[in-house]
């Protein structure tokens, strides 16, 4: 099974719109880690906000939001008033474990991102 | 200015010949991965290394081989063992393993 889901391969968004881009995950651990990763065409990862399983409050970072629920295993993120520069492949990872125990971190398969203007 | 600096970006390598990619960080990061991903792909672990004279097999090692004798340095070589070589690579580094990692440029190799 896999451990973590994108099911949009693709999205078309228009500008200054806020985009969701899905992501569910797959762990029995109560202690676990979630990233987002945001790929441009340059190919460079670029990391953009981190959810850990025990925090209380959905992760933020500028126009980046986490939509965090555990319930549903579910770490959806949000780009609020989307920007052409958001265009880019955006790839959901997860540790599996808690930091101290030096679990490798799984990516997903990705969703490409295309703003339109 | 910290970072990952990755050697060339683009690479082009006849079949049967080994290559070796570069990888340094001078972020102070104990943690070093590298990463293969094919067109239209997720990332695929290839070897990590958790300190310096240490490192471990990821999920598609076969073909592949790294040394890490310096804390700012994982070089990666290609051999010719390894049967589908063409693909971009991605060096990256985190503070400790199962922290936010921090990625290079990508070295994009093509073997003909």
């Amino acid at each position: 099974a896999q451990k973590i889901t994108q099911t949009q391969p693709g999205m078309f968004v228009q500008e200054k719109e806020a985009v969701t881009l899905d992501c569910t995950y797959d762990t029995s651990d109560p202690s676990y880690g979630l990233f987002w990763y945001k790929q441009p065409s340059s190919g460079e990862m670029i990391f953009l906000i981190y959810q850990g399983s025990y925090d209380q409050q959905n992760a933020t970072e500028g126009r980046y939001s986490l939509n965090f629920q555990k319930a549903r295993k579910s770490a959806n993120l949000v780009i609020s008033a989307s920007q052409l520069g958001d265009s880019a492949m955006y790839f959901c990872a997860m540790r599996e474990g808690p930091l101290n125990r030096d679990d490798k971190i799984i990516f997903g398969k990705g969703t490409r991102l295309h703003i339109l203007p | 200015d910290g970072g990952i600096t990755q050697s060339p970006k683009y690479l082009f390598r006849k079949e049967g010949q080994n290559v070796t990619l570069s990888c340094e960080q001078n972020l102070n990061h104990d943690a070093m991965y590298w990463y293969r991903q094919d067109p239209g792909q997720g990332l695929r672990l290839i070897y990590y290394s958790q300190i310096v004279n240490d490192f471990q097999k990821g999920d598609i090692a076969e073909g592949y081989s790294v040394s890490r004798e310096k804390k700012e340095s994982f070089p990666l070589t290609v051999t010719s063992a390894q049967k589908n070589p063409t693909a971009f690579y991605l060096c990256a580094s985190s503070i400790k393993e199962g922290y936010e990692q921090y990625f290079g440029p990508g070295t994009r190799l093509t073997v003909t």
